[in-house]
């Protein structure tokens, strides 16, 4: 399996807060993306990473930053967490963005936002 | 902008054939992928169409026509554990970075 982990799996937080989801490969791919999913929305791209210190707005990124200190670390930051947020929570990699090679998920982070 | 269409949800029974259908439009095609994903847990890719016809990969097929912009994902021989949400998703035309997803097809297999 490819070597991909979230943390952490689950959270319930404040309305308010900040919070940072993390995501770990070592796979030392280049491409690392943050999704979100809800029902009846399926999986939307929050931001993602074409490089350390590379990253670009996917189409939910309002109330969300990302940052790539590391060729293997994504953290994903809930500014001020909403109800709204309430989400499962995906990182994937990829190794190219020429060929399509598809991505590979974590386990997924599920977040409660009360 | 990107748009994709697929069913809901589809029930079929152990050892048949389904066929799960996806229909998109898109600004730029840079191919379509397939990812299967069981509940709870997270997708995982199953295929990748950029040239018209089927591609065939043990009991899953899938088929792309691009004058159509219609694909679908063709599971022979079902069995119980193929129970799972099947997503369709289609790249934006700048590139393999930016991926719409489908809102997926969950199927159900019973005995």
């Amino acid at each position: 399996d490819a070597g991909i982990t979230q943390s952490p799996r689950h959270k319930v937080t404040e309305t308010g807060t900040p919070v940072t989801l993390r995501c770990h490969q070592t796979e030392n791919h280049r491409y690392m993306y943050w999704y979100r999913q809800d029902p009846g929305h399926g999986l939307r791209l929050i931001h993602y990473s074409y490089g350390v210190k590379d990253t670009d707005k996917g189409e939910v990124s309002d109330g969300y930053s990302v940052s790539r200190s590391k060729t293997e670390d994504f953290l994903l930051t809930l500014e001020s967490a909403t109800s709204s947020q309430t989400s499962v929570y995906f990182c994937a990699i990829s190794e190219s963005d020429r060929e399509a090679y598809g991505y590979t998920f974590g386990s997924g982070t599920r977040l409660t936002v009360v | 902008g990107q748009n994709i269409d697929q069913p809901t949800e589809m029930t079929a029974t152990e050892g048949a054939i389904v066929q799960i259908n996806c229909t998109y439009q898109t600004s730029g095609f840079n191919g379509l992928f397939w990812y299967q994903q069981h509940a709870g847990e997270a997708p995982t890719f199953l295929s990748y169409n950029v040239l018209d016809g089927l591609e065939e990969k043990g009991r899953f097929s899938s088929f792309l026509s691009r004058s159509k912009g219609y694909s679908y994902l063709l599971l022979k021989e079902l069995q119980m554990k193929d129970s799972a949400s099947y997503l369709c998703a289609v790249p934006h035309s700048g590139g393999y970075q930016k991926v719409t997803f489908g809102t997926g097809t969950k199927l159900q297999v019973i005995p």
